[in-house]
């Protein structure tokens, strides 16, 4: 157990729809990462925080937005949802916000776009 | 159309084999390295790392290589164990990056007890 909690575990929705992933941090973590996952394309880095600020962003679509909360724990928010949005999505959580590799992986959430 | 997916390389060896993952990396750039390991249903677990001012890094049953002139990073798994099946990803991490990792399509282990 990496200490880093994802809800849900599991998403079903349609083209079109908009939906929320959320995030808990590990304990004194103050960064978390957004990760997609998808047979194609593997495991792409979206977007980061670090204590509630946007550190360094990826190659995240216009449609996704993400945020930290004051409590640390993140959400992001996926729009007007394609087929091609169908992905695990993961997040991560680290104590540094710099040049650090160890993250800590939630077990993702699991998104079909139907 | 239909999307195609990644073919991963897949690597097969007998329990208490040592095995070898093999990774290129493409950014010069580059000066962390990581490997995770990723079993089914579960997210990226970190293994090893490695700076670019070292050419090795031990572990715990696993050692990381780092060949800079070729681009090259290998991890070695001694004595590997059914519960190493997994994917294994390479990681790596620009000098003037923040968490951006750049994953590499990763090799499925499987071993065989």
């Amino acid at each position: 157990d990496s200490g880093v909690t994802q809800t849900p575990k599991h998403l079903i929705t349609a083209t079109g729809q908009r939906v929320t992933l959320r995030c808990s941090p590990r304990s004194g973590d103050l960064s978390v990462y957004w990760y997609q996952q998808s047979l194609d394309q593997g495991l792409q880095f979206l977007i980061q925080y670090y204590n509630g600020e946007e550190r360094a962003k990826g190659n995240i679509l216009e449609r996704f937005s993400a945020q930290q909360f004051p409590d640390l724990h993140s959400e992001l928010n996926l729009s007007s949802l394609e087929l091609g949005d169908s992905a695990l999505y993961f997040c991560a959580s680290s104590v540094e916000a710099g040049h650090t590799g160890e993250l800590f992986f939630g077990e993702g959430s699991r998104l079909t776009v139907l | 159309g239909e999307s195609v997916g990644l073919h991963l390389p897949t690597l097969s060896v007998q329990e208490g084999d040592n095995s070898i993952i093999n990774c290129a990396y493409s950014n010069s750039a580059s000066d962390y390295f990581i490997w995770y390991k990723q079993e089914s249903g579960k997210g990226p677990q970190f293994i090893i790392d490695i700076r670019s001012n070292m050419d090795k890094r031990q572990g715990q049953r696993v050692t990381v290589l780092l060949n800079k002139t070729v681009k090259h990073l290998s991890l070695q798994i001694a004595a590997t164990q059914p519960g190493d099946s997994a994917v294994y990803f390479c990681a790596e991490l620009p000098g003037t990056s923040y968490g951006k990792l750049t994953f590499g399509q990763g090799t499925i282990l499987t071993v065989h007890p």
